[in-house]
């Protein structure tokens, strides 16, 4: 079945290093991939998106990298803050019948940022 | 980007009753979606909530436990029928924005005893 998963529950990075944040998926018919953020106490907040027909795709201070070679997808945050402690999560939108997009969360990943 | 409320934010309460969630946007979407959130989980989709017509349920999610309400394109309900303890989760809307992106309102913590 279809599955998105991460390869670290919790990492823990020093202040102004950069964080990367990773995330296998198994359907090879995802079209989009979605990083959120979720603090504590929130609802899941969009970070940055990139569509399959792309390799790296950049915002402010993250980078997000699918290699769909491996099923692979990253997120890059760079000069880590203490703001960005967090839980991670990769989701995948595939279409599904009805005509709809289905969005699939991964296991997510804990960011403890040490200052 | 679309303002999600959620109303209660929280909740403790005996199992066998029930609770409806309300969700209210500030604007009309097309798109509006409830997932559950057990505690220290993933988001798991429960159901679409299509306006007009019976919500999409998926997998391992039931209209008798989870009857869906979607009277208009900015409000939808959710509500948890004969609660058990197992039901205690984050439950959260969630809609899709004019530019694809999909935004979550802040949960409805919900305790069952």
């Amino acid at each position: 079945g279809e599955s998105v998963g991460l390869h670290l529950p919790t990492l823990s990075v020093q202040e102004g290093d950069n964080s990367i944040i990773n995330c296998a998926y198994s359907n090879s018919a995802s079209d989009y991939f979605i990083w959120y953020k979720q603090e504590s106490g929130k609802g899941p907040q969009f970070i940055i998106d990139i569509r399959s027909n792309m390799d790296k795709r950049q915002g402010q201070r993250v980078t997000v990298l699918l290699n769909k070679t491996v099923k692979h997808l990253s997120l890059q945050i760079a000069a880590t803050q203490p703001g960005d402690s967090a839980v991670y999560f990769c989701a995948e939108k595939s279409h599904v019948a009805g005509g709809y997009q289905k969005v699939t969360f991964g296991t997510g990943t804990k960011l403890q940022v040490i200052p | 980007s679309a303002v999600i409320s959620q109303k209660p934010s929280r909740d403790i309460c005996q199992r066998g009753t029930s609770l409806t969630i309300q969700c209210q946007v500030d604007s009309q979407v097309t798109m509006m979606f409830w997932y559950r959130q057990q505690p220290g989980q993933s988001l798991t989709l429960i159901a679409t909530a299509n306006q007009g017509s019976e919500a999409t349920y998926e997998s391992g999610f039931v209209i008798d436990k989870f009857p869906i309400s979607r009277p208009n394109l900015t409000f939808s309900t959710l509500t948890v029928s004969n609660m058990s303890p197992e039901d205690s989760s984050i439950y959260l809307c969630s809609v899709v924005g004019s530019y694809n992106e999909q935004f979550f309102g802040p949960g409805t913590r919900l305790t069952v005893l």
